[in-house]
């Protein structure tokens, strides 16, 4: 079963609208992190924002935030007022057992966004 | 954040022979990590390292193999280069906290011929 999920293969938004990109994932781990990653086509991984499973509060790292909804398993990640530079690759990822050593990050296919002018 | 640098970006090689991507960073980090991703697709770990003489394999099995004499620099060599290794090779680090966030190096696009 996959762990991380992202339906969307593809998102079309306009500059200065906001956009969803939706992540849900599957642990029984009751400790574990949330990640979402921007990828441009020059192929370097940028990490953007980070949820820790016992944060009671959504993350927030500028124009990024995280809606973690943890009963639904979800961790979509809100971009407000879209760029044209934020067109890119975006993945989801998750690391189980935050306390523990030897987990690895476990990444999601990814969404594609396209912001047009 | 951490400063991770990726040699060669780019490299196209013939079969049989063999090649060594460079990873290095400045940070002091511990844990080093060697992702395989093809065009378009996820991500998957090939190679992690703790520490310097400390190297494991990932979820995804590889030809590859890594070596960590020192805690700055986690080179991954392919004895033999075959067209199946054509892929994206990123290299990435992890801070402590929070959630040991992995920040990645721009990455080694290899084409086998």
């Amino acid at each position: 079963a996959q762990k991380i999920t992202q339906t969307q293969p593809g998102m079309f938004v306009q500059e200065k609208e906001a956009v969803t990109l939706d992540c849900t994932y599957d642990t029984s781990d009751q400790s574990y992190g949330l990640f979402w990653y921007k990828q441009p086509s020059s192929g370097e991984m940028i990490f953007l924002i980070y949820q820790g499973s016992y944060d009671e509060q959504n993350a927030t790292e500028g124009r990024y935030s995280l809606n973690f909804q943890k009963a639904r398993k979800s961790a979509n990640l809100v971009i407000s007022a879209s760029q044209l530079g934020d067109s890119a690759m975006y993945f989801c990822a998750m690391r189980e057992g935050l306390h523990q050593a030897g987990t690895a990050l476990i990444f999601g296919k990814g969404t594609t966004l396209s912001v047009s002018s | 954040e951490a400063d991770i640098y990726q040699t060669p970006r780019y490299l196209v090689i013939g079969t049989g022979k063999k090649i060594t991507l460079e990873c290095s960073q400045t940070m002091g980090h511990d844990k080093m990590y060697w992702y395989q991703q093809d065009p378009g697709m996820e991500l998957h770990l090939i190679h992690y390292s703790y520490g310097v003489n400390s190297t494991e394999k990932g979820d995804l099995s590889s030809e590859s193999t890594v070596s960590r004499i020192r805690t700055e620099h986690f080179p991954l060599t392919l004895e033999s280069a075959r067209p199946s290794h054509t892929s994206q090779y990123l290299c990435a680090s992890s801070i402590e906290r929070p959630g040991e966030t992995q920040y990645f190096g721009p990455g080694t696009r290899l084409l086998v011929l």
